[in-house]
């Protein structure tokens, strides 16, 4: 089976500019996890979704970020406007609904904003 | 609020040993989960083993296994027989009550050949 799929994997922009990372959760889990991960702060769960309803965006930074998911194959993280401070690695996360305790990781999508 | 420690910063070991990474990890709730998670250079986050806290037995997966001591709050990962591709950092994760999962610092595993 096919794992969490992320796109992109590396992402290289400007400050300002506004970058939207993907994620393909595997088929049938039905709860979806959004991670940033820097030397600094670690693994910072930054929202997750639960049937496509987001349950808990307490870790969100601030409004320049937003998160979706359309529906139970899809789900996006936006910032706009990026700035350099948003450098990291983000993963994606996914698990069954029944059996929430294994989290599933992507290969992550490392951003870099210059 | 839960907390999860990892206290070595960095381990080394000479391949084919065994080595143990060490975790504690704070809570009050008396049914939980534990993780290890391995990050290799590629970055990709790996599930290693899980331990359910109501389990008494200890998990193991291969090489890996886990010395869970609920009283004492302890989760150590022991890993036999080390190889050249174990070589990453190593994540110990606690998942609450409502699933999110509280993450060690990370402990960088160095393989020597």
């Amino acid at each position: 089976d096919a794992g969490v799929i992320q796109s992109p994997r590396h992402e290289v922009t400007e400050m300002g500019q506004e970058v939207t990372l993907r994620c393909k959760p595997i088929s049938g889990h039905n709860s979806l996890f959004w991670y940033r991960q820097t030397m600094m702060r670690g693994l910072e769960l930054l929202i997750y979704f639960n049937n496509n309803v987001p349950i808990d965006d307490s870790g969100m930074p601030e409004d320049r970020f937003s998160a979706k998911m359309p529906n139970a194959s899809f789900s996006t993280l936006k910032i706009q406007p990026s700035e350099p401070r948003d450098s990291a690695v983000y993963f994606c996360a996914s698990s069954l609904e029944v059996s929430l305790e294994t989290q599933y990781f992507g290969p992550g999508t490392r951003l870099l904003v210059l | 609020a839960q907390t999860v420690t990892q206290s070595q910063p960095e381990m080394s070991v000479q391949e084919a040993e065994t080595v143990t990474l060490s975790c504690t990890y704070d809570t009050s709730e008396s049914d939980y989960y534990l993780f290890w998670y391995k990050q290799p250079p590629s970055r990709q986050m790996i599930l290693v083993i899980r331990q359910e806290a109501y389990k008494q037995q200890n998990a193991t997966e291969n090489r890996f296994s886990v010395n869970f001591q609920k009283a004492a709050k302890s989760f150590s990962l022991k890993i036999s027989d080390s190889q050249l591709g174990d070589a990453a950092m190593y994540f110990c994760a606690y998942r609450r009550s409502d699933y999110q999962l509280i993450w060690g610092a990370g402990t960088k595993l160095i393989i020597k050949p």
